[in-house]
């Protein structure tokens, strides 16, 4: 079966500092894969897809930016935070190749910046 | 633009039956997700409505209607592990899911 694992599930972070959150699938190969950013009060914020290694699309310009080194694991970054950058993320990934909306979440990552 | 509206929270019943809507204005649609999340968690899929008319599943039932923009999940013989937030999304022309905000669910017993 497959699963999907993010981490750090939890973390607080000064203004300036660096951000690195990784999500591996387990269990498929060649998912789509995507980071999303949930704000309370609001829906879910498609970051970032990815169709294969290396093919990564942006969806939001902003300070943030997401690598696929390997088919399975997709990583978020940040050279720098912004207080605006606290939000609940998610890591998701759909069949490959599916054009549905059928979506299998991570455990969430909750960032703090302060 | 492209816009997902439903309530923001909602009360109801242990056992009772409650109905929670949502509206959709998107460029081109190809189906309609319904979501659950409870607090803190991720969201887990529920249904996905792509034809007009309902799609049971257990004590969980979703409607649409693609004439008026317009789907409802039904949730029956609610439990206490009801609780959480409903979450409507849209697959547009791109085949990108538009997320409303999301409905909280409080159930009382």
């Amino acid at each position: 079966s497959q699963t999907i694992h993010q981490w750090p599930a939890t973390l607080v972070q000064p203004v300036g500092s660096p951000l690195s959150l990784e999500c591996t699938v387990e269990g498929t190969s060649n998912p789509n894969l995507y980071w999303y950013r949930q704000a309370a009060g609001r829906g879910l914020q498609l970051l970032f897809y990815s169709v294969g290694i290396g093919q990564i699309s942006s969806e939001v310009p902003q300070n943030l930016s997401a690598s696929r080194p390997q088919d399975r694991q997709f990583i978020l970054s940040s050279k720098k935070l912004l207080l605006s950058d606290s939000g609940f993320y998610l890591c998701a990934w759909s069949a490959p190749g599916a054009h549905t909306g059928e979506l299998f979440f991570g455990e969430g990552s909750r960032l703090t910046v302060l | 633009g492209q816009n997902i509206d439903q309530p923001t929270e909602m009360t109801a019943t242990e056992g009772a039956i409650v109905q929670i809507n949502c509206t959709y204005q998107t460029s081109g649609f190809n189906g309609l997700f319904w979501y659950q999340q409870h607090a803190g968690e991720a969201p887990t899929f529920l249904s996905y409505n792509v034809l007009d008319g309902l799609e049971e599943k257990g004590r969980f039932s979703s409607f649409l209607s693609r004439s008026k923009g317009y789907s409802y999940l039904l949730l029956k013989e609610l439990q206490m592990k009801d609780s959480a937030s409903y979450l409507c999304a849209v697959s547009d022309s791109n085949y990108q899911l538009i997320w409303g905000a999301g409905t909280k669910l409080i159930i009382k017993p």
